[in-house]
Parts: structure tokens; sequence; C-alpha cells
């Protein structure tokens, strides 16, 4: 059974720190890795999908790592502002079918002014 | 353009009546359709899927139950809700593979 683990579980930084959200999952097989954005009381939207087969993406100041072999991704975010604080979700999707997703448990990420 | 409804977007219901949320897909054909739960302070738990009209699958035993009468319309259904129903119900759907998800917006369903 799939397992996401999401580290920091919380961080505040000062604006314009770069920072690094790190997602460890614990089989490899994996369709693809989702990173989410999670605003108090909204729905999710999406920053970056990666497939297996690929390293990365980037998207603006933000850029997602994938390492299947060490099951390990991380979301880079740049010169960091206010409006960046939210949660960040990162999801596994399954190469059974439907691509079903397991999600961590999120970094609520804060930054200061 | 593909977009996705969900509503209602806010829910108070009593314990014991029943509940009936809906999700929509504008823009595609025979997508994935998705309904997650988020409880608070937990994370997302998928509860039901389904890739074609009338196919739904289950993820976890409950007290809900889901329907896909038309190809872009998905439900979410109590007969009598529960305390523990409460949370945040969130919609999504992938057009095939290869893509990521799109969510909706989500309902808040606080049961009393």
């Amino acid at each position: 059974k799939q397992e996401v683990t999401q580290i920091p579980a919380a961080l505040s930084v000062p604006e314009g720190e770069n920072l690094v959200l790190n997602c460890s999952f614990t089989d490899s097989a994996i369709y693809n890795l989702q990173w989410f954005r999670q605003d108090p009381g909204k729905g999710l939207t999406s920053l970056l999908l990666i497939q297996s087969s690929q390293r990365e993406q980037t998207s603006g100041r933000l850029n997602a790592s994938l390492d299947k072999s060490s099951g390990r991704s991380t979301l880079y975010i740049a010169a960091s502002q206010p409006g960046d604080s939210a949660t960040y979700l990162c999801a596994v999707g399954g190469i059974q079918g439907a691509q079903k997703l397991v999600f961590g448990q999120g970094t609520r990420l804060t930054i200061n002014p | 353009s593909q977009t996705i409804h969900q509503w209602p977007a806010t829910l108070v219901q009593p314990v014991g009546s029943p509940l009936s949320l809906e999700c929509t897909v504008e823009g595609t054909s025979n997508p994935n359709l998705y309904w997650y739960r988020q409880a608070a302070g937990r994370g997302l738990q998928l509860l039901f899927y389904s890739v074609g009209i009338g196919q739904i699958s289950s993820e976890v035993p409950q007290n809900l139950s889901a329907s896909r009468p038309q190809d872009r319309q998905f439900i979410l259904s109590s007969k009598k809700l529960l305390l523990s129903d409460s949370g945040f119900y969130l919609c999504a759907w992938i057009p095939q593979a290869d893509y990521g998800y799109t969510f909706g917006s989500g309902t808040r369903l606080t049961v009393v």
C-alpha cells in the first residue's frame, strides 16, 4: 500500500527566501506525481505534474523534482512571497487502473513579510 | 475549455437527513471522476472513482454512495447522514492518461 509523507508539517520563513518542501513515497512503481496548493477553506490548485519518466518540471518560481528510485520528490520555491502562504500537498498517482492519487498530509507554509 | 463545477459550496444538515452533492465537468468526454473527503486535521481520502457511465468503485466502506448517471456528472449521496460524515468533499477529474488531476472548489458539509 502506497504511503506518502511530507516533511516538514509546517514551515515559517521570511519573505525572499528560497525554500524546499519534501515528499517521500514508499512504492516506487508510480504513474506520476503532482504538487498542489490549498488555501484555507478552498479546493486544490494544481502546481506541477511530473510523469514517472521525467526528472523535473518547472513553472515560474516553482521547480519540482522526482527521484523514483529513492521514492522522493522536492518542491523548490524561489524568492518566496507572502502570497505563497498556503498548504502544499504532494500526491502520487498509482499505476493500477484509474490513476488513483494518494496524498501526503501536506506542509503548511507561512511566508512572513 | 475544460472546467469542473461542484455544488453547493456549504451545507449544514441534521443527523439522519439525506445528502446529494453534484459535480459536473465541461469540455471533455469520458473523463475519470473522483470523490475525495478531507476531514478536519486529516489528509485527503479517496471515497469513490468512476471510469465510465454507471461504473463506480468504492475505496472505503462507509455511509455514502456515488452514481454517474451521465458521462460528465458524478453524484455523492447518503440516505441518512452521520456526524462522522462531516468534512470537506472534493470532486476531481482527469481527461485521460498522462494528465494531472483538476479539483472542484469543494463542498463543506457540517452534520449537526
